[in-house]
């Protein structure tokens, strides 16, 4: 049962124009979103993450979105650079009654951004 | 400084070996996590550690013992493995493993089990 689904596995994209990274997630307790990046052989770096009270942050080049009644978040990045040619997941983390839940990340499977020069 | 580090990089051994991953942090983080990537696959959580005690322990088997001596290290100690243990391990930290923390990750541990 796959709580967190990216549903495209790779994502070509011209270099200075936007790169849209889908996510959807199933669980309604899912309260916190974040974004990595993977580079091969290396460790997921985080990129930026929202809280599910609201439905937007920024960061540079980089925006996430969150549609909470449709279980859906995106990243966008603009522009897009050759450098962001990397795997980009997508993680959600539930928080229980107390507000806690120890960080227990879900991930998505994963999509494969190349960014063309 | 965001840095977690792993050793070894890489590792074989067979299945009847004893063997240690390591993972350190000197962020002043109090949770720690192991995880396990397969190829192609999510990083899915198999424990992790707050204040040096074991919170979660995913229905992992007992061929993994995870191990929190103290704030900045974790070990993760391996015996008996089978070859489908082959996988990515990766350590991750976060500031006290609250929800809105930010887990931050080694560059992991490539195991291949013989």
């Amino acid at each position: 049962d796959q709580q967190v689904k990216q549903n495209s596995p790779s994502l070509s994209v011209q270099e200075g124009r936007i790169s849209i990274l889908n996510c959807d997630y199933t669980n309604s307790m899912f309260d916190y979103f974040l974004w990595y990046k993977k580079y091969p052989a290396e460790g997921p770096t985080f990129l930026i993450s929202i809280s599910s009270i609201k439905d937007k942050n920024e960061d540079g080049r980089f925006t996430v979105f969150l549609n909470k009644s449709a279980k859906h978040l995106s990243l966008h990045i603009v522009p897009s650079q050759p450098g962001d040619s990397a795997v980009y997941f997508c993680a959600a983390i539930p928080a229980n009654a107390g507000g806690t839940s120890y960080g227990k990340l879900t991930f998505g499977q994963g999509t494969i951004l190349t960014v063309h020069p | 400084d965001t840095e977690v580090t792993q050793t070894p990089k890489h590792l074989v051994m067979g299945m009847t070996n004893k063997k240690s991953l390591k993972c350190e942090q000197h962020m002043g983080h109090r949770a720690m996590y192991w995880y396990k990537q397969k190829a192609k696959k999510p990083p899915e959580l198999m424990f992790v550690y707050s204040y040096e005690k074991l919170s979660i322990n995913e229905s992992v088997p007992s061929r993994f013992s995870p191990e929190c001596p103290n704030s900045s290290l974790l070990n993760l100690h391996l015996h008996a493995l089978q070859p489908e243990d082959s996988a990515l391990y990766l350590c991750a930290s976060s500031q006290v493993g609250l929800a809105w923390d930010t887990q931050y990750f080694g560059p992991g541990t490539r195991l291949t089990v013989l």
